[in-house]
């Protein structure tokens, strides 16, 4: 168990639709990064939180917007959902500023767009 | 710009034997840190070891081991004494310090131990 909390584990929607995923980071984590993995695409950073600013952007699509609350958890929303959409969200979270800041993954939620 | 690669899409190694996956990098930077996670078939991302790019002796971390050749640029993960939980997909990631806040990963290379 790594200590963090992704919720929830499994979602199932159809297109068009829009679903908010939860993640809660380690203690003292103040870093939190969200990843997308699909089977063409493999593992693709999208965002990445700390202290409730944002501080980096990966491949992230305007239709998806992320941000971090005062107590740390963060949350992905997605919306105008696509088939293509259909993946494993992870998110993680690390110390933040200090080498090496491993990144620590939650279970992920696993999304199906139908 | 950052790279990571991983040549090895699939790997199969007998119980009990030794097994290296190959990773190398393309970075600018002279600062940077590699990483190991594993991805067994339940899907959660296990973090396994990590390397340095200034750290003087490779890293070792249990059954797990970086062979880290900085002038080829690479950062094998060896698995030693394989075992039937060993079997997942493995990826290597990098961080540096011209992206410090991205952390890149490779395609991965599933491994799997046979008994």
């Amino acid at each position: 168990d790594s200590g963090v909390t992704q919720t929830p584990k499994h979602l199932i929607t159809a297109t068009g639709q829009r679903v908010t995923l939860r993640c809660s980071p380690r203690s003292g984590d103040l870093s939190v990064y969200w990843y997308q993995q699909s089977l063409d695409q493999g593992l693709q950073f999208l965002i990445q939180y700390y202290n409730g600013e944002e501080r980096a952007k990966g491949n992230i699509l305007e239709r998806f917007s992320a941000q971090q609350f005062p107590d740390l958890h963060s949350e992905l929303n997605l919306s105008s959902l696509e088939l293509g959409d259909s993946a494993l969200y992870f998110c993680a979270s690390s110390v933040g500023g200090r080498v090496p800041d491993t990144q620590y993954f939650g279970p992920g939620t696993r999304l199906t767009v139908l | 710009a950052q790279k990571i690669t991983q040549t090895q899409p699939g790997m199969f190694v007998q119980e009990k034997e030794a097994v290296t996956l190959d990773c190398t990098y393309d970075t600018s930077d002279p600062s940077y840190g590699l990483f190991w996670y594993k991805q067994p078939s339940s899907g959660e991302m296990i973090f396994l070891i990590y390397q340095g790019s200034y750290d003087q002796q490779n890293a070792t971390e249990g059954r797990y081991s970086l062979n880290f050749q900085k002038a080829r640029k690479s950062a094998n993960l060896v698995i030693s004494a394989s075992q039937l939980g060993d079997s997942a997909m493995y990826f290597c990631a990098m961080r540096d310090g011209n992206s410090y806040d991205k952390v890149i990963f490779g395609p991965g290379t599933s491994l799997s131990v046979i008994p």
